[in-house]
């Protein structure tokens, strides 16, 4: 069973800098045949998707958030990351880690999209 | 980027009951590529319906999607009581990927 976990801070500073690392267990990265992704919820509950990394280091990213955001992923210890910069306080959120399992393509669970999500972590940005 | 309206914003029915809930999205969209997802309180979103009408693994049939193009519905023909939740649109035609605002249903 394919399980995902975010793991990071719960409150960073406006202009600092927001780093969550998604842990993966009953699969592997270096497996491929999956885009790793962030997902955002909003206070007022709208989703937003930030990008999704492969297990090659291959990366998409949001257009909105592209200038501020890193992704990276470290198949050793079945992880990958988000960096986000000079967050602020539109940046708080629930973020979730989620695996994609990409148009066309099925998993155990479903096809195409998000087909497992992490719990979710909150972050407030708050001085 | 592909915008998309869910409505209504809130439903309110009864168990029994069939509900009908819509997305529309700004601008068509290819091939189909929009799944539904259902969210309670407190849990992250679980894939209900992908490609716009195929259910995910262990979904019960009375949820089932239709539309192409721009408009696309999700029913739920007999409301159980946990089925009462946020429900949420998304394309994953175009990216951006985007999800649509969502639509709660409530317990009338």
């Amino acid at each position: 069973q394919v399980q995902l976990q975010e793991s990071g801070p719960g409150l960073v500073k406006p202009s600092q800098t927001l780093s969550l690392t998604c842990s993966v267990s009953g699969a592997s990265l270096s497996g491929g045949g999956y885009l790793w992704s962030w997902i955002r919820q909003y206070p007022g509950k709208g989703l937003e998707w930030i990008g999704y990394i492969f297990h090659s280091g291959t990366t998409s990213y949001n257009p909105s958030l592209k200038s501020r955001l890193t992704m990276s992923v470290d198949t050793s210890q079945n992880q990958f990351s988000l960096i986000l910069t000079s967050v602020t306080a539109a940046d708080t959120a629930v973020y979730y880690c989620a695996r994609d399992v990409g148009r066309g393509f099925c998993s155990e669970t479903g096809c195409d999209t998000f087909d497992i999500w992490g719990q979710g972590k909150a972050v407030t940005v708050s001085s | 980027e592909i915008l998309l309206a869910q409505s209504p914003g809130t439903l309110s029915l009864s168990p029994g009951e069939r509900a009908t809930l819509s997305c529309r999205a700004s601008q068509s969209v290819s091939g189909s590529y929009v799944a539904w997802f259902q969210q309670k309180p407190g849990q992250a979103p679980r894939l209900l319906i992908y490609h716009a009408s195929s259910r995910a693994t262990g979904i019960p049939d009375r949820f089932s999607g239709s539309g192409s193009g721009t408009d696309f519905t999700l029913t739920l023909s007999r409301l159980e009581p946990e089925d009462f939740a946020v429900y949420y649109c998304q394309q994953y035609a175009h990216s951006p990927y985007t999800f649509g605002q969502g639509t709660k249903l409530e317990i009338k």
